[in-house]
């Protein structure tokens, strides 16, 4: 159980164009998401916590009107990268809390989707 | 906010002995305490965590040790393999979270043969 999926995996964009990834919890709900991102050989960066229902809080530094999160539903999140340029690419990483679960402070973490900006 | 430092950022091991990786983190309400494996390319799997209220939690040749009181924690892998090669990062739930982590900046272990 406990499965995080994220589409697409991969996507290569021209600069100004504006990239959605998705983040789905696939057998559970999730109440809370969070987006990462993780330049080469770097660490996991929080970029924001989203939350079904309401706004997504942003960390220090992340700008809110480039990087749009929406978690509608308590199955899926997703992230717009608006006008993308090619500092942008990075590889984006998203996780979710399973609060009903034995392990609620667990973060179970999707696979990851690599943009590359043009 | 929570900061938290990793040591070292690379590991080089024989295979069979011993290696530890060691962080320290700044919020001493942060309660939760998980180490993740990463390889490259691959999304960070959890491989073992540990709760404020433990001072050493192990699962097989994996183990982690928290020091409250000093605000750090380690992983200790025994008897390493080939496979254990691989990126590991510590990380912390600071306590103004919603269960967010703030990690630290990995250790990139190989194991050689």
């Amino acid at each position: 159980g406990a499965v995080v999926s994220q589409h697409p995996s991969w996507v290569i964009c021209k600069s100004g164009t504006s990239v959605k990834i998705e983040c789905r919890s696939l057998d559970f709900q999730a109440t809370t998401m969070f987006w990462y991102r993780q330049f080469p050989k770097q660490s996991l960066m929080l970029m924001a916590t989203s939350n079904e229902g309401s706004k997504a809080t942003y960390e220090q530094g992340v700008e809110k009107d480039k990087f749009l999160i929406n978690h509608a539903s308590l199955t899926l999140s997703t992230l717009t990268v608006t006008s993308a340029h090619p500092e942008d690419s990075s590889f984006y990483i998203c996780s979710a809390r399973d609060l009903q679960g034995y392990s609620y402070n667990e973060q179970f973490f999707g696979p990851g989707t690599r943009l590359t900006v043009l | 906010g929570e900061n938290v430092e990793q040591h070292p950022s690379t590991l080089s091991v024989q295979e069979g002995d011993s290696a530890v990786i060691k962080c320290t983190y700044s919020d001493s309400a942060s309660n939760y305490f998980p180490w993740y494996k990463q390889e490259l390319g691959k999304r960070p799997q959890l491989i073992i965590d540990i709760r404020s209220n433990v001072g050493e939690k192990k699962d097989q040749r994996i183990a982690v040790t928290l020091n409250k009181t000093a605000k750090h924690f380690s992983l200790h892998i025994t008897e390493t393999q080939p496979e254990d090669s691989a990126v590991y990062f510590c990380a912390a739930n600071p306590s103004d979270s919603w269960g967010k982590l703030q990690f630290g900046a990995g250790t990139q272990v190989v194991v050689t043969p």
